[in-house]
């Protein structure tokens, strides 16, 4: 099966500005999440999905970001405006029903200078 | 919430040698512990994960142990070869939270020819 796909794979904007990223999770997958993994440390859950319905966005920060999945498939991740704090890589991830098996993206690495 | 605490941070064995990672949890509830592998530019891949109703689980040069008393849970990789260079990250989810997966900070596996 076709695995997480994201897209950019890297992006580098100035402090300030805008960014968006996106993800396509596997085929099926009815739960989603973006992960924020600054450099040598794990991932951390900023938002989950089940279908198109936020589970739990309690580490997002709201001021900056956003996340949507209006028909249960895709999703965005957006930072308006973005701080040097941000700069990370952000990781996509699905699952089937949200118990086991969860399956990541290769990420976006964002730079903000 | 959960707090997962991971154990060394590094770490540097011989070819043929074993490696031992340890971690632990806070949050009792936690029924579900996955290893993730992470190598450079990619996304973290699950290699093996053990439910709480088990003690041990193993595949091929893999096996994890749970000690749910103690709350902690090892990842042992016997044999230890080149491409398993990498770094290596336990998370912990409690069902109760909305399957959220805590991860700990990661360890850092060189394995020396």
């Amino acid at each position: 099966e076709a695995g997480v796909a994201q897209s950019p794979r890297y992006k580098i904007i100035e402090k300030r500005q805008s960014v968006a990223f996106w993800c396509n999770p596997i085929s099926g997958h009815a739960t989603l999440y973006w992960y924020q993994q600054i450099l040598g440390q794990g991932p951390k859950l900023l938002i989950q999905f089940q279908n198109n319905g936020v589970v739990d966005d309690s580490q997002l920060p709201k001021d900056r970001f956003s996340a949507e999945r209006l028909k249960g498939v895709d999703s965005t991740l957006k930072i308006q405006p973005a701080k040097l704090e941000d700069s990370a890589v952000y990781l996509c991830a699905s699952s089937f029903d949200g118990n086991y098996g969860y399956t990541f993206g290769s990420g976006t690495r964002l730079t903000v200078v | 919430g959960e707090n997962v605490e991971q154990h060394p941070s590094t770490l540097s064995v011989q070819e043929g040698d074993s490696a031992v990672i340890k971690c632990t949890y806070s949050d009792s509830a936690s029924n579900y512990f996955p290893w993730y592998k992470q190598e450079l530019g990619k996304g973290p891949q699950l290699i093996i994960d053990i439910r709480s109703n088990v003690g041990e689980k193993k595949d091929q040069r893999i096996a994890v142990t749970l000690n749910k008393t103690a709350k902690h849970f090892s990842l042992h990789i016997t044999e230890t070869q080149p491409e398993d260079s990498a770094v290596y990250f336990c998370a912990a989810r409690i069902k109760a939270a909305g399957n959220k997966l805590t991860f700990g900070g990661g360890t850092r596996v060189l394995v020396k020819p």
